[in-house]
């Protein structure tokens, strides 16, 4: 009962770096989302998707971008690590239907640039 | 706007008393809300919610929640606390619109001392 899976748990990367942020769920979700984790600001959106294929902007999206080609899998991407992108980041998913559904969260991905 | 404030950053109660975390949100319609608790160096998980009907609404591990929506508030409470409920916990509020975006809190950090 995999749920929302994140890979890697941990990565340091050095300024200008770039890497790929992974999330898979097994649950057939529809939506799935991308925060970031930072102390004393709750998580912020950065982007989300509706559906396989399709993307779209939240609240803190600049200096990341996604791709969402398989309906399993949704990708977070650094192309230009900068110090200010330290963070702990999750993934979630939901299903359709009503709003009261929660979103379910992987374990995060915690990334330190330096 | 959808906000969510949590008032307490940092609560610390004895093993065996009472709990209650506050939590506060802006929305003009009738809201879904969330309760989440992180453990260290996990995800989130879901604790309980609510979207109508009874008002006090129980979840896991003990814990319930009460809407009253002429304080515009969804305190989270537990009668007896146990060490292993040392944690963050964070209110979302569902953010309306077809995405079904969570607005979450900035948190609050549990202790729990013998």
């Amino acid at each position: 009962n995999a749920g929302v899976t994140q890979t890697p748990k941990f990565r340091v990367l050095k300024t200008g770096q770039s890497m790929t942020l992974l999330c898979a769920q097994d649950m057939n979700h529809e939506y799935m989302y991308w925060y970031r984790q930072d102390p004393g600001m709750g998580l912020r959106l950065i982007h989300y998707s509706v559906g396989e294929g399709t993307t779209a902007k939240g609240e803190v999206p600049d200096g990341y971008n996604v791709s969402r080609l398989k309906k399993q899998n949704f990708l977070l991407g650094l192309e230009s690590a900068a110090p200010s992108q330290t963070s702990v980041y999750f993934c979630a998913s939901r299903g359709t239907g009503d709003s009261n559904q929660p979103q379910h969260f992987g374990d995060g991905t915690r990334l330190s640039i330096l | 706007a959808q906000s969510v404030t949590q008032p307490d950053i940092h609560i610390t109660v004895s093993e065996g008393a009472s709990l209650e975390l506050r939590c506060n949100y802006s929305y003009g319609a009738t809201p879904y809300l969330f309760w989440y608790v992180q453990s260290p160096g996990q995800g989130l998980q879901l604790l309980l919610k609510y979207f109508s009907g009874d008002t006090l609404v129980q979840g896991i591990k003990g814990f319930e929640a009460e809407f009253k929506r002429s304080q515009s508030s969804f305190n989270l409470r537990k009668p007896s606390v146990h060490w292993s409920d040392a944690a963050e916990y964070f209110c979302a509020v569902v953010g309306g619109g077809a995405t079904n975006k969570l607005i979450f809190g900035t948190g609050t950090l549990l202790a729990v001392q013998p």
